[in-house]
């Protein structure tokens, strides 16, 4: 069974800096295409960032320069380093996997999602 | 980047009804479009990819079609469980983006 698994969100100050985890099971990080997706309150999704099997990454503008994905394969685990962060990274952030094994693909399983507040 | 732009915003259906969402380009992602239900407090679930094919377990009741820059998700007679948030998502570029979301009520 496929598992994604979000955790590290909490309250941050604005310009702090904070690590989110996605632990994966059932799947082969070596294999897979995982990306970040975030919803602020009361909004809409936005796509935040890919990580290739290949270990590529790509960003939207919004959190360019600010944030960075990895993964460790030997934990199963994605990360998502923010930086600088600002109000306006307040949301929910989702792990998710690229259904296509490849990019750019839709999303098929998601984790639970991690609340960040920023304030 | 590609935007995209879903009409209406909201939509008020009773149970029963045929409900159509439709999903408008800024430019044309041929046929690399997806659908997404949210219900809330869960991550949303992918209902359709590639403009009409059905995720595996999604009821045959939704359906999707469009190309180029016009694309629709019906769904041909609306259950209780299908109230939720709709979302159109394109993926014909590195950079993905959502529509803004239907949320379709009673």
């Amino acid at each position: 069974e496929v598992q994604l698994v979000e955790t590290g969100g909490t309250l941050m100050q604005p310009g702090g800096s904070l690590r989110l985890s996605c632990a994966v099971s059932g799947l082969n990080l070596r294999d897979e295409y995982l990306s970040w997706v975030r919803q602020a309150p009361g909004k809409g999704l936005e796509w935040v960032s890919v990580i290739y099997a290949g270990g590529a990454t790509y960003y939207a503008e919004s959190v360019q320069g600010r944030f960075t994905v990895s993964k460790d394969h030997f934990k199963s685990t994605v990360y998502l380093q923010m930086s600088s962060l600002r109000v306006d990274d307040t949301a929910v952030y989702y792990c998710a996997r690229a259904r296509h094994n490849g990019w750019p693909s839709p999303l098929d399983y998601w984790g639970q999602g991690t609340l960040v507040t920023v304030s | 980047d590609t935007q995209l732009i879903q009409s209406p915003s909201t939509l008020s259906a009773s149970i029963g009804d045929r409900v159509s969402i439709t999903c408008r380009a800024s430019q044309s992602i041929t046929t690399w479009l997806a659908w997404y239900q949210q219900k809330p407090g869960k991550a949303p679930k992918l209902l359709i990819y590639q403009v009409s094919k059905l995720e595996t377990g999604v009821p045959s009741r939704f359906s999707g079609s469009g190309s180029g820059t016009d694309f629709t998700l019906t769904i041909r007679s609306l259950q209780p469980d299908d109230l939720a948030t709709y979302y159109c998502q394109h993926y014909n570029s590195n950079v993905l983006s959502f529509g803004g979301g239907t949320k379709v009520e009673i």
